[in-house]
């Protein structure tokens, strides 16, 4: 079992641009929940998704951000129109249901210049 | 207002000493707590879970206390190793859905020779 993995694990983008951040969960896990982490700061939830349902997306911005966890394939966390204040590392975890602990992937950098 | 502080917001310890780090809440009502440590780019790696019932709970040189009256917790480190440099984050979570996680600002702890 490979964990829970996310790429890539850095990424560039130029103002304006779109970022897809991927992240496959654990073998048999249904839940994936993304968060978002600034320089020098903890970690802040944005959404939580199970399988082809968002379940609770009140920490992700109301524009530009979305995601999705298909049916098949990992998770989507979608930024269109990067700002700078974009930039932050993105990390994404699951776990097989509610009760169970999260395993956290070793996240995505998001760069904006 | 739930909250989770933790303390102090930096350590620096000599290599083979001991260290606790502290973190207290306002979570309520309160499900469990978890220690996290985070390595420098790495995603979170949890070190232990306590539910209401637990008070300690340890894992190799990590013991962890909770005191659910009082609302505290405490990570305690052993004999310390250089590989401990991290940021240690507390995470507390409430029972009011599976998403309800609080997360601490962490402590970077730096542990020289």
């Amino acid at each position: 079992n490979a964990g829970v993995m996310q790429n890539p694990r850095h990424l560039v983008r130029r103002r304006g641009q779109e970022a897809r951040l991927r992240c496959s969960p654990m073998k048999g896990h249904s839940h994936v929940y993304w968060y978002r982490q600034l320089p020098e700061e903890g970690l802040k939830f944005m959404v939580y998704l199970q399988k082809e349902n968002i379940i609770d997306e009140s920490g992700m911005p109301k524009e530009r951000f979305s995601a999705e966890f298909p049916k098949e394939g990992p998770s989507i966390l979608r930024i269109q129109q990067v700002v700078r204040g974009d930039s932050a590392a993105y990390f994404c975890a699951s776990s097989p249901d509610t009760d169970y602990g999260y395993t956290f992937g070793s996240g995505t950098r998001l760069t904006v210049v | 207002k739930n909250q989770v502080e933790q303390s102090p917001q930096s350590l620096i310890i000599l290599e083979g000493k001991n260290c606790t780090l502290q973190c207290n809440y306002t979570v309520s009502p309160f499900s469990n707590l978890r220690w996290y440590k985070q390595d420098t780019g790495r995603g979170p790696v949890s070190l232990t879970i306590m539910t209401f019932s637990e008070n300690t709970k340890s894992n190799g040189r990590y013991t962890a206390t909770l005191d659910a009256d009082t609302k505290q917790s405490s990570l305690h480190i052993t004999a310390s190793q250089l590989s401990d440099s991290a940021s240690y984050i507390c995470v507390v979570r409430d029972q009011t859905g599976a998403n309800n996680l609080f997360f601490g600002t962490g402590t970077r702890l730096t542990v020289i020779p």
